[in-house]
């Protein structure tokens, strides 16, 4: 079972940005796909979970409304999405399959960079 | 949702054991037994060390173990290595689908 994600990403305030997370080794629609934010220095924060079999999406409340999850299971892949960065949204963000809460595995972390 | 409240941290000496705490309430941590466990070493994603209170994944050696009693969940490790020093977190169900993580605890080997 493995997890790639997309590269280091440098954005300006304002932008636009889909990062991606490419699954493999088990299969795709089984398995709910969760998002974690960790700021710089600091510590894990849930942001959402996608089920790839239905798209069924789940946010955490201090995320509804600032980023979009969303899948294409017709290449295993899972994004996550920004309408308009801001300097805040500066962290690395990883994914991982879960199921019942546990995390596993992980993918290596994207660290997104806004500044202008 | 409040994060877990975990102490930030703690420290052990070789062969040692050490528990790290995962506060919550009847809420998360209390009300369901979906709690877990990471590691995670500097500059590296995370990896699942205890799942769903005390399980452990395929791998993960058994000096690493969990538990619960009321809204603490902990996690010890046991016979402490040098390669047990990272950050640990802890996580947990919190109704309506919403998961929450604790603030991490450094775990410094003497």
């Amino acid at each position: 079972v493995l997890l790639v994600q997309s590269g280091a990403e440098v954005k300006k305030p304002g932008e636009s940005l889909k990062i991606s997370c490419k699954a493999s080794g088990y299969i795709f629609t089984n398995y709910w796909i969760g998002w974690v934010r960790q700021m710089p220095g600091k510590g894990l924060e849930w942001m959402g979970i996608i089920y790839p079999g239905d798209s069924d999406t789940r946010y955490s409340p201090s995320f509804q409304g600032q980023v979009t999850i969303s899948v294409d299971k017709s290449i295993t892949t899972a994004y996550l999405h920004w309408n308009n960065l801001k300097p805040s949204d500066t962290a690395i963000y990883y994914c991982a399959r879960t199921a019942k809460g546990w995390l596993d595995p992980w993918g290596q972390g994207t660290l997104v960079t806004v500044s202008s | 949702q409040s994060a877990l409240t975990q102490p930030p941290s703690t420290s052990g000496s070789p062969g040692q054991s050490v528990t790290i705490s995962c506060t919550g309430t009847s809420s998360d941590v209390g009300g369901y037994n979906y709690v877990s466990w990471y590691r995670q070493y500097p500059g590296k994603a995370p990896r699942l060390m205890i799942y769903e209170v005390n399980k452990r994944p395929s791998g993960v050696p058994d000096r690493f173990s969990g538990s619960k009693s009321g809204n603490t969940a902990s996690l010890t490790v046991s016979g402490l290595q040098a390669a047990d020093e990272a950050d640990y977190y802890c996580s947990s169900y919190a109704g309506s689908d919403n998961w929450v993580f604790g603030g991490g605890t450094k775990l410094t080997v003497l």
